[in-house]
């Protein structure tokens, strides 16, 4: 059975730092990974997904994330944090072998200050 | 249509009534999941429909829950006898049986019970 693990319920940042929020996932087979964004009163929305091409995975609003196997990680990283990034964030594990049903990580929610 | 689309949006209801949530996945899109986020949570699964196949209703919380999907068409969630715990937002999310693309989750419908 697959399972996602983001390491810090809360992450605050100043506006214009590195943004990093941590996901470690285990997977009896090759996993396919994904991040979500939940802002305030809204829906979950695809940041990025690895689906086994490259390694390092470019998303939307500037967001990247890297698997790195070795690791059982997919780390999501923003090299400058905007205000606007402040919002709920979800990292989640596809199960092949269950119709593509997708495993979330508790969330991380990031703070930004000005 | 071109997204989830969840119904209602917001729903006030007196302990003890039952409620009914709508979902309208994306057509052309198999399988139909059904989360629970309460205040400040992650995500809970609480049932999967993919295709004619029968339902994963392993996350289901009680007998008083229960969700209907016909074919690939609207699915709709009902709560019966509703307590105050089931105040939460209720996630519908769709996605298309081939490949790994990830869910398309609606805005949710928040559910409050008074």
């Amino acid at each position: 059975a697959q399972s996602v693990t983001q390491l810090g319920s809360h992450v605050s940042v100043s506006e214009g730092a590195l943004v990093l929020l941590r996901c470690n996932y285990s997977s009896s087979v090759p996993p396919y990974l994904f991040w979500y964004v939940q802002y305030p009163n809204q829906g979950l929305q695809l940041l990025l997904k690895y689906t086994s091409a490259a390694t390092l995975v470019k998303g939307i609003n500037g967001f990247e994330a890297e698997f790195k196997k070795s690791e059982t990680s997919f780390h999501l990283t923003k090299p400058s944090a905007h205000m606007s990034d402040a919002a709920e964030y979800f990292c989640a594990v596809s199960d092949l072998n269950a119709g593509n049903m997708l495993t979330f990580g508790g969330g991380t929610r990031l703070m930004v200050k000005p | 249509g071109a997204g989830v689309s969840q119904s209602p949006s917001n729903k006030v209801t007196e302990k003890g009534k039952d409620v009914e949530l709508r979902c309208d996945p994306i057509s052309g899109h198999t399988a139909l999941y059904w989360y629970r986020q309460r205040l400040g949570q992650g995500l809970e699964f609480l049932i999967y429909f993919q295709g004619n196949s029968a339902p994963d209703k392993s996350g289901l919380p009680s007998d008083r829950f229960s969700a209907e999907r016909t074919g690939e068409s609207v699915s709709t969630l009902t709560i019966q006898r509703t307590q105050q715990e089931d105040s939460a937002v209720y996630l519908c999310a769709s996605s298309s049986r081939q490949g790994a693309k990830g869910y398309t989750f609606g805005s949710g419908t928040r559910l409050t019970v008074v």
